[in-house]
């Protein structure tokens, strides 16, 4: 099993411009989320998933939308990229949401 | 919503030494704290979890103990090595509720000198 996959490793933007995080995982869990990684700030909770076609906000969703049309897949979209948005950004998958999370290896997004 | 302080923020100790990384929440809800080890530029691995049922647990040379009276809860890591070089972040949930939302305290670098 791959686990939890995150693509693009890297990432730089312009202010404005839009993208997509991508984010998959193998093994059948139902809860998927993303968390943004900032120095001193420890994980803060963007958007999370209980299952397909289920979705909600976290402790920091502005600037950020998400979907989940199929269990293994959450994508995370930036509208409209700004400097705040600058970040180490985790997908993580969990059987319920109630027990371990699996992260990623992250994706590291500058905005210039 | 649940608020998660983590103190000290770095750590140094010499190797063979006991560590020790503190946490308190705000939520008398949370039932759920598990802790992870982050390596320099790696993903977040859990290394333990515990449950509100239960006041301490332990794996080989990690231990995790918890007061919920007093809403804090320690990680503590004996025989220290270079290896255990990391940041550790703990976090708090409500696990029987319906947010299922883990909320991640800020982080403490510890380094394990030889």
């Amino acid at each position: 099993n791959a686990g939890v996959t995150q693509t693009p490793k890297f990432q730089v933007l312009k202010t404005g411009q839009s993208m997509t995080l991508q984010c998959a995982q193998d093994m059948n869990h139902e809860y998927m989320s993303w968390y943004r990684q900032d120095p001193g700030m420890g994980l803060r909770l963007i958007h999370y998933s209980v299952g397909a076609g289920i979705t909600d906000q976290g402790e920091v969703p502005n600037g950020y939308n998400v979907s989940r049309s199929t269990t293994e897949d959450f994508p995370l979209r930036l509208l409209s990229a700004a400097p705040s948005q600058t970040s180490v950004y985790f997908c993580a998958s969990s059987y319920d949401g109630y027990n371990e999370q699996f992260f990623g290896p992250g994706t590291r997004l500058t905005v210039l | 919503g649940e608020n998660v302080e983590q103190h000290p923020s770095t750590l140094s100790v010499q190797e063979g030494d006991s560590a020790v990384i503190k946490c308190t929440y705000s939520d008398s809800a949370s039932n759920y704290f598990p802790w992870y080890k982050q390596e320099l530029g790696k993903r977040p691995q859990l290394i333990i979890d515990i449950r509100s049922n239960v006041g301490e647990k332990k794996d080989q040379r990690i231990a995790v103990t918890l007061n919920k009276t007093a809403k804090h809860f320690s990680l503590h890591i004996t025989e220290t090595q270079p290896e255990d070089s990391a940041v550790y972040f703990c976090a708090a949930s409500d696990s029987s509720g319906s947010a299922r939302q883990l909320t991640f305290g800020s982080g403490t670098q510890l380094t394990v000198l030889p």
